[in-house]
């Protein structure tokens, strides 16, 4: 199966800063990747839609200001949080589209921890 | 509205015994559907898919499901649980050409008695 890397698996960070989270996809081209994001004992839920050289696509209800992300190639989509608090402290994970268009693989995840 | 339902948010079976964990899904497509499995702390690891053809699916580690399109189901089962298959299970439905975006249901935890 195709394999996506996901960097950092966890950091802390202070309140305030900003954190920049990687997804790579090693061994596929991937025109779409996607951004979710997991609180504690709880479903994955979709932040955003990442296409290579355009600007992603929200959800309802997610700051694009706070969320920046940014799909510069086709194996390469960077999600950062931007003035982080703790209450952003979450599990995110992204997934890249595959070829035919019908399922997208999974990185490991990220645990962002504010403090 | 485009949703998944797991009924049951917490499920105990002792080890040996069967297992089907339950998924609904509403969706204004043909769906595409896939069970996931995530222990504590880990990402999502794919334990099976249907796309179309036969309704009855074989995954990894002895999961099975079947797709019901009538009662817009799609149940996971397993025969014979082991201890190692305690963790959280997620059903999930996309659709073609939607790039692999998908829609989770809330997760059932699985815990398996000795």
């Amino acid at each position: 199966g195709a394999v996506v890397s996901q960097h950092p698996s966890w950091v802390i960070c202070k309140s305030g800063t900003s954190v920049k989270i990687e997804c790579r996809s090693l061994d596929f081209q991937a025109t779409t990747m996607f951004w979710y994001r997991q609180f504690p004992k709880q479903s994955l839920m979709l932040m955003a839609t990442s296409n290579e050289g355009s600007k992603a696509t929200y959800e309802q209800g997610v700051e694009k200001d706070k969320f920046l992300i940014n799909h510069a190639s086709l194996t390469l989509s960077t999600l950062t949080v931007t003035s982080a608090h703790p209450e952003d402290s979450s599990f995110y994970i992204c997934s890249a589209g595959g070829l035919l268009n019908t399922e997208a693989f999974f990185g490991q995840g990220t645990r962002l921890t504010v403090v | 509205a485009q949703s998944v339902t797991q009924p049951d948010i917490h499920i105990t079976v002792s080890e040996g015994a069967s297992l089907e964990l339950r998924c609904n899904y509403s969706y204004g497509a043909t769906p595409y559907l896939f069970w996931y499995v995530q222990s504590p702390g880990q990402g999502l690891q794919l334990l099976l898919k249907y796309f179309s053809g036969d309704t009855l699916v074989q995954g990894i580690k002895g999961f099975e499901a079947e797709f019901k399109r009538s009662q817009s189901s799609f149940n996971l089962r397993k025969p014979s649980v082991h201890w190692s298959d305690a963790a959280e299970y997620f059903c999930a439905v996309g659709a073609r050409n939607q790039g692999g975006k998908l829609i989770f249901g809330q997760g059932t935890e699985l815990s398996v008695k000795p």
